[in-house]
């Protein structure tokens, strides 16, 4: 069974930082990209990442391009997400998710972890 | 980008009612790149529908896709207790994924 577990979440203040991390078990890991996609409180979803299975292609939606990097780690099947320079708009809760394929973009989200709040205030 | 809109906002329905929901692109979504989710409250969402018209693994066949181009629905035959919650389209045919608003199926 495919399984996601983020993590690192937490209270921070508008321009300070935080890293993400999401645990993958259950499949093997660099043969599919892994992206993250966050929801504000009480509001839709939004795509913000998408790193391919080797690693070295990423993408990035515009909202947060040079202020958040991804990244991961095959060896330890893990996926991080470094936040830089927060602000009070990205505050939500952010999702990692495993893609179908592995590809320099993302296609769709399936399964999800359960989630972990970031809380810019 | 691609910006999708779903309607209605809110669908009201009863238990055994057929559900209608639809997603419509501002553009072509190529080679039918379209999926639907389900998100229950406190729940991460769920995949229930790619390529427009697939169904994920484990999904009911009450839950129906359909449409191409600009024009996508999601049908629930019948609707049970459990499928009261917000259904969000996606596309996927270009390089950045944009979701639709969401359409909340409550209780009448």
């Amino acid at each position: 069974e495919v399984q996601l577990l983020e993590s690192g979440g937490g209270l921070v203040q508008p321009g300070g930082s935080l890293r993400l991390s999401c645990a993958a078990s259950g499949f093997t890991f660099n043969n599919y990209a892994m992206s993250w996609v966050r929801q504000a409180p009480g509001k839709g979803l939004e795509w913000v990442s998408t790193v391919s299975g080797s690693g070295y292609s990423t993408i990035y939606a515009g909202s947060v391009k040079g202020r958040f990097t991804i990244s991961r780690d095959n060896s330890k099947n893990i996926l991080y997400m470094q936040l830089n320079s927060l602000r009070v708009e990205d505050t939500a809760i952010y999702y990692c998710a495993k893609d179908p394929h592995n590809g320099d973009y993302p296609w769709w989200f399936d399964p999800w972890g359960q989630g972990t709040l970031v809380t810019v205030s | 980008e691609i910006v999708l809109t779903q309607f209605p906002g809110t669908l009201s329905l009863s238990p055994g009612e057929r559900a209608t929901l639809s997603c419509r692109a501002s553009q072509t979504v190529s080679n039918n790149y379209l999926v639907w989710y389900q998100q229950k409250p406190g729940r991460a969402p769920r995949l229930l529908i790619y390529g427009a018209s697939s169904r994920a693994t484990g999904i009911p066949d009450r839950f129906s896709g359909s449409g191409s181009g600009t024009d996508f629905t999601l049908t629930i035959s019948r609707l049970e207790p459990e499928d009261f919650a917000v259904y969000y389209c996606q596309q996927y045919s270009t390089s950045r994924g944009t979701f639709g608003q969401g359409t909340k199926v409550e209780i009448k």
